[in-house]
C-alpha cells in the first residue's frame, strides 16, 4: 500500500460547487503539505502544517481552505471552485524535527473545473 | 525570499547523448537543502537527490550525477548516456528554515530513440 495516498485521484466538477481533497499517510510524519501544479509554473505551496495544531498558509492560499483532522490527515477545501483552480494537487509529507527531510509525494488529484 | 530558476523549458536529446538539466537558487540563509525530482509521464513526484549547503561535493549515482557550486548558486543535474525512460520532468527545489519546499518550474526533457 502506498505511504501517502490521495482521493480522489481525478475530480469534475462545476463552478461554484464545494470541493474537499483528502490526503492520508502511514509514515507517521508530523508535517504535512498541499501543493498545486500547473502547466510551466512548477508547484506552489498552498498551506502546510507542522502538527495538528499548526497550520501555515502558503504562497497561493486564496481561495482554499485545510483541515488537519488527525496527524495522518489533511484535507483541502475549495470552497467555491473556480475554472482557475484546474490543476494537479499534490499531497506530501515530511519527518519532522529539522529542514533536511525530504518530502514523500502522494500520486497526485488531478482537478478540473467547469 | 526563496527563489529556483531552471531556465531550460524543454530539452530534446537523441538516446546515448549526455544532457545536463541547469538549476540557480536564491536564498539569504545560510543553511539549506536543495533537491532534484523526476515527473514521468505518469505525473507521480519521484525523489531523486537531497544535498544540504555544506556538501559542495559532488555526487555520482549511476548515470546521474549532481554538481553544487555556492559560488554561483547552482544544482546542476547531469544525465550520462540518456536513455528513453529519462524521459520525465525534471524539478528543481530548495528548502530552507522552517518552511516548505520551493520549486522550480521545471525542465522538460525528451529523450528520442
Amino acid at each position: 500500500d502506498a505511504d501517502v495516498t490521495q482521493t480522489p485521484r481525478n475530480r469534475i466538477t462545476k463552478t461554484g460547487k464545494r470541493i474537499m481533497l483528502e490526503c492520508s499517510q502511514t509514515k507517521g510524519h508530523d508535517r504535512m503539505y498541499w501543493y498545486r501544479q500547473d502547466p510551466g509554473l512548477g508547484l506552489r505551496l498552498i498551506y502546510y502544517s507542522f502538527d495538528v495544531k499548526d497550520i501555515n498558509k502558503g504562497e497561493i492560499s486564496d481561495g482554499y481552505s485545510v483541515s488537519r483532522q488527525a496527524q495522518a490527515k489533511f484535507s483541502l477545501s475549495l470552497e467555491s471552485a473556480i475554472p482557475n483552480q484546474t490543476a494537479l494537487y499534490f499531497c506530501a509529507t515530511s519527518a519532522g524535527g529539522g529542514i533536511s527531510y525530504e518530502q514523500y509525494f502522494g500520486p497526485g488529484t488531478r482537478l478540473t473545473v467547469t | 525570499a526563496q527563489k529556483v530558476t531552471q531556465a531550460q523549458t524543454e530539452i530534446s536529446v537523441v538516446e546515448k547523448e549526455d544532457v545536463t538539466l541547469d538549476c540557480v537558487y536564491e536564498t539569504r540563509d545560510t543553511t539549506y537543502y536543495l533537491f532534484w525530482y523526476k515527473q514521468p509521464p505518469s505525473g507521480e513526484l519521484v525523489f531523486l537527490i537531497r544535498r544540504n549547503s555544506f556538501d559542495e561535493q559532488n555526487e555520482i549515482s549511476g548515470r546521474y550525477s549532481w554538481n553544487f557550486q555556492k559560488s554561483t548558486s547552482s544544482f546542476n543535474f547531469t544525465i550520462t548516456a540518456s536513455q528513453v525512460v529519462d524521459s520525465a520532468v525534471y524539478f528543481c527545489a530548495l528548502l530552507t528554515g522552517r518552511r516548505a519546499l520551493t520549486f522550480g518550474s521545471g525542465t522538460r526533457l525528451q529523450v528520442q530513440p
